[in-house]
Formats: C-alpha cells, structure tokens, sequence
C-alpha cells in the first residue's frame, strides 16, 4: 500500500479539455514531486514543490500547471494538451532533501492519461 | 549533469538464481536510491546509500555503493518470480530537491 495517493487512476481526454490530477500525502513531508513516465523510460522530473514554493520547473511547457494548494496536496492542472503528452503521471513525496540531505522519495501508484 | 547507467538493460533468470544489477555515475554520488516498479505501477523504495563503501541488506536483496561513491550494485539472492520487475537507480543531481534516475533494468524470473 502506498501512502502518496494518486486520483484518477486513469484519465482519457480530448486536445481541447481542461482536466486536473491530484496527488496527497500525509506523512509530514514537505517537499512534493511530479514526474511524467513513457513506457520503457524512466520516470522524469516536471516540478517540484518545496515548503508549498515551487523550487524546480523542468522547463515544462505552459500546458501543464502545477498547484500545492497545502503541504499535503500537489495537483496538476492540464489544458491543450497534445497526443504525445499521454503517459503515466507519478506524484512523490519526501521529506525536505535540500542541501544534501538525503531523503528517498514515496511515489503514488500515478495517473495513466491519454490525449485523444 | 548527473548522468546514471545501468546494466545490464535486461535480465531473464530462473527462480533460484542469483544476480547483480549495476549502476554507474559520472560523477560522485550524494545519495544513491534504489527503486523497484511494477508494470504501469509507482515506485517502491528499497534502500538508500550515501557514504562510500555502504551496504544495506533487506530481505534477499542487498545493495552496495563502492568507495568513490561511484558505482553501486544491486544483488538479489535465490531470486524468486515476486522480484521481476524494472529496478531503478535514482540519485541526487547535485545537491537540492533535483533527483534523476537511470535507465532500469527489467528483471524477469522464469519459475
């Protein structure tokens, strides 16, 4: 059983369509991950959210828009998005990992999205 | 950029074997995580390593991260089909919240 809970599970969209993933946690941590998966490639990192602050932005285009509305939720907010945007969309969590702290990261079970 | 490789890229062994997955930096490792994932499912953390020369047993599965804090190693004994899955070595690129994985290895045990 996971503690970072991921809904939906899965999301099927239209180009034009305006839809949102949630992510929570509840194990105090304070920093939350997004990362985007394609089939046979590692997870990769899209933001990061430290202290309810977005600290890293991957260069991901506008399209997607993150939101820590409070220390346990992290949500993504989808619009315009294209075919190739269809993935698996894994939230994380962790405990604050700044300056070398090493601290692993607890993935959710993610979203499956594809764009029709 | 911290970039990881891992090999071998896949691996087919019999229930009862033994084996070792690798994975390499380029450059100095702060933390070294190793992760499992199920098809189409989130990451399960297995252990995390940080100064040289660490190993970390849990269960059949132990990990080691060599003395330059290059290379680790993952090595599964008297492996049993439950362990199939894509492993994943993840570390910190550079210091801060930016953390990357390398490629996997997808591991199947064939009963």
């Amino acid at each position: 059983d996971t503690e970072v809970t991921q809904t939906p599970k899965h999301l099927v969209m239209g180009m034009t369509n305006k839809k949102s993933l949630k992510c929570e946690q509840h194990m105090g941590h304070r920093a939350m991950y997004w990362y985007k998966q394609k089939a046979k490639k590692p997870p990769e990192l899209m933001f990061v959210y430290s202290y309810e602050k977005l600290s890293i932005n991957e260069s991901v285009p506008s399209r997607f828009s993150p939101e820590c509305p409070n220390s346990s939720l992290l949500n993504l907010h989808l619009h315009a998005l294209q075919p190739e945007d269809s993935a698996l969309y894994l939230c994380a969590s962790s405990q604050d990992r700044g300056q070398g702290r090493g601290s692993p990261l607890h993935f959710g079970n993610g979203t499956r999205l594809t764009v029709t | 950029s911290q970039e990881l490789e891992q090999s071998p890229q896949s691996l087919i062994v019999q229930e009862g074997k033994n084996l070792t997955i690798n994975c390499t930096s380029s450059k100095t490792l702060y933390g070294l995580y190793w992760y499992k994932q199920k098809y189409g499912e989130g990451l399960i953390f297995l252990m995390m390593l940080q100064k040289g020369g660490e190993e970390k047993s849990h269960e059949k599965i132990t990990a080691k991260l060599d003395e330059k804090k290059q290379q680790s190693s993952l090595h599964i004994t008297a492996s049993q089909p439950s362990h199939a899955g894509i492993y994943l070595c993840g570390a910190d690129k550079n210091y801060g919240q930016n953390f990357v994985f390398g490629p996997g290895t997808r591991l199947s045990v064939l009963p």
